[in-house]
C-alpha cells in the first residue's frame, strides 16, 4: 500500500554542522507535506511545510525539499544545536478528493546532537 | 494561550475497565484527531472529527470511540481496554486552510499502559 517512510532511524549530527533528514513517500497524487518535530515527552509541534507545486521552501534554519521525481522530500536544519535534538517526522496529506486532513506520518528520525 | 489539552497525562489501568481520555482545544478549530504512537510505527490516526456531530474512522480505529458533541472537546473512550492498547496518544486539532493546507496542532499526550 501507499506509504511514508524514513531512510534513515537515528542521525548523530556534530553541533554546528548542517543536518539532513529524508523522507520518501509513494503517493505520488499527494499534494501537502508538513514536518514535524517532536522532543522528548512532548507532542509533535510544527515546523514547516510544502505544496507539492514547490520544489523548495525556507523558513528560520531550516529548509525543506521536494523531489517529485522520485517521491522524495528532505528536511535541512543549518547549523545545528542541542535544542535541535529530536524526533522528526514527515508528514503528507493525500489529495483534497479523499478524506480531509488525514495525516499519513513516517515513522521518524532520531536525531542526537552531540557537542 | 492556544493549546490543546489532555487528560490524564498518565494512566494505568486493567484489562476492561472502560476509561475515558478527554481532549480540549481553545483555538475555535473544525477539525480534530486521534493519533497512537508506538515504537517503529510512527503516528497512526484513530479517528477524527471534521466538525460537531461528524466523526468518521482512522486508520486504526477498532477497540476506540469517539464523540464530538462541543466544537472544542473530543473525548476518547475505550470501552473495554486490552493490553495492546497499550500506548501513547495524542490529540491534535486544525483549522481548513486554502488549498487543503492542514497544520495540525498537537497535545501533549497521554501515556496509557492496560495491564
Amino acid at each position: 500500500g501507499e506509504s511514508v517512510g524514513l531512510h534513515l532511524p537515528t542521525l548523530s549530527v556534530q553541533e554546528g554542522d548542517n543536518s539532513i533528514i529524508n523522507c520518501a513517500y509513494s503517493n505520488s497524487a499527494s499534494d501537502y507535506f508538513i514536518w514535524y518535530k517532536q522532543e522528548s515527552g512532548k507532542g509533535p509541534q510544527f515546523i514547516i511545510d510544502i505544496r507539492s507545486n514547490m520544489d523548495k521552501r525556507q523558513g528560520q534554519r531550516v529548509t525543506v525539499l521536494l523531489n517529485k521525481t522520485v517521491k522524495h522530500l528532505s528536511l535541512q536544519i543549518a547549523a545545528t544545536q542541542p535544542g535541535d535534538s529530536a524526533v522528526y517526522f514527515c508528514a503528507e496529506i493525500p489529495p483534497l478528493t479523499d478524506s480531509w486532513g488525514k495525516l499519513q506520518f513516517g515513522a521518524g528520525t532520531q536525531v542526537v546532537v552531540t557537542p | 494561550e492556544a493549546q490543546v489539552t489532555q487528560n490524564p497525562r498518565y494512566l494505568i489501568t486493567v484489562t476492561g475497565k472502560k476509561l475515558t481520555v478527554t481532549c480540549s482545544q481553545n483555538m475555535n478549530h473544525e477539525y480534530m484527531s486521534w493519533y497512537r504512537q508506538d515504537p517503529g510505527l510512527g503516528l497512526r490516526q484513530i479517528y477524527y472529527s471534521m466538525n460537531v456531530e461528524v466523526t468518521d474512522k482512522g486508520d486504526v480505529p477498532e477497540g476506540y470511540k469517539v464523540s464530538r458533541k462541543e466544537k472544542r472537546n473530543f473525548p476518547l473512550i475505550l470501552e473495554s481496554p486490552s493490553p495492546n492498547q497499550t500506548s501513547l496518544y495524542f490529540c491534535a486539532s486544525s483549522f481548513q486552510g486554502a488549498g487543503g493546507k492542514n497544520i495540525q496542532y498537537f497535545g501533549a499526550g497521554t501515556r496509557l499502559s492496560v495491564l
